[in-house]
């Protein structure tokens, strides 16, 4: 079975600083795409990074970056210089038929 | 660049009514998912197509759901004898399969509320 855990219900980070948000999935594949997606008040999901599990190298976007352990199947998002339009519910996903998390709340205090 | 539409946005039905949601994905998207998500859950994998071939079906869809996707394009997600527990909200998207590592595309969703 395939299952992805983000064990942070909820996270606060104020404005301008760092927060790391964690995801931890299990699978049997060795190939496979992880992803982050944000989910603002408006419910329509938006796609906040991708990793490829075959690369080495932790996927960067602007102010987001991914801590992406293959071995221990752990896939955490880092927003940097947080800004208040980064609160919203966070999503990790991989897999082709895009197996979810529960999510993530992010309050960024001003 | 027109992305993923769904209709309708909002529907109230009783229950034991029929509804039928559809989705029109990204025109060049050979691949359609269908997910339901409740207040506080990620969204719940139902189905994905690729192409006309219905791939992929859940647990989660009972034989009251159906979805189809003739010829390719859109897709309808039908659900019969709607019960108080289907109340949620039911999310398409679409993809490119080899591309972009299959990112998926979501459409803003249509609310189901049964009363």
């Amino acid at each position: 079975a395939q299952t992805v855990t983000q064990s942070q219900p909820e996270m606060s980070v104020q404005e301008a600083e760092t927060v790391t948000l964690s995801c931890t999935y299990d699978t049997s594949e060795s190939d496979y795409y992880l992803f982050w997606y944000k989910q603002p008040p408006s419910r329509q999901m938006i796609l906040v990074i991708r990793q490829e599990a075959y690369k080495q190298q932790n996927a960067t976007e602007n102010r987001f970056s991914v801590n992406f352990q293959k071995a221990a199947k752990s896939f955490s998002l880092k927003i940097s210089d947080s800004q208040l339009g980064d609160a919203a519910m966070y999503f990790c996903a991989f897999g082709n038929q895009f197996y979810f998390g529960t999510g993530t709340s992010l309050t960024v205090i001003p | 660049d027109t992305g993923v539409s769904q209709n309708p946005r909002h529907k109230i039905t009783k229950r034991g009514q029929n509804v039928t949601f559809r989705c029109d994905p990204i025109s060049e998207h050979n691949r359609l998912y269908w997910y339901r998500q409740t207040l506080g859950q990620g969204p719940e994998f139902l189905t994905y197509f690729q192409n006309e071939a219905q791939l992929e079906k859940s647990r989660l869809l009972s034989d009251r759901f159906s979805a189809e996707r003739p010829k390719g394009s859109f897709s309808t997600l039908e659900i019969q004898r709607t019960e108080q527990g289907d109340s949620a909200m039911y999310l398409c998207a679409s993809s490119l399969k080899g591309s972009s590592g299959n990112t998926i595309y979501f459409g803003e969703g249509s609310w189901l509320t049964v009363v």
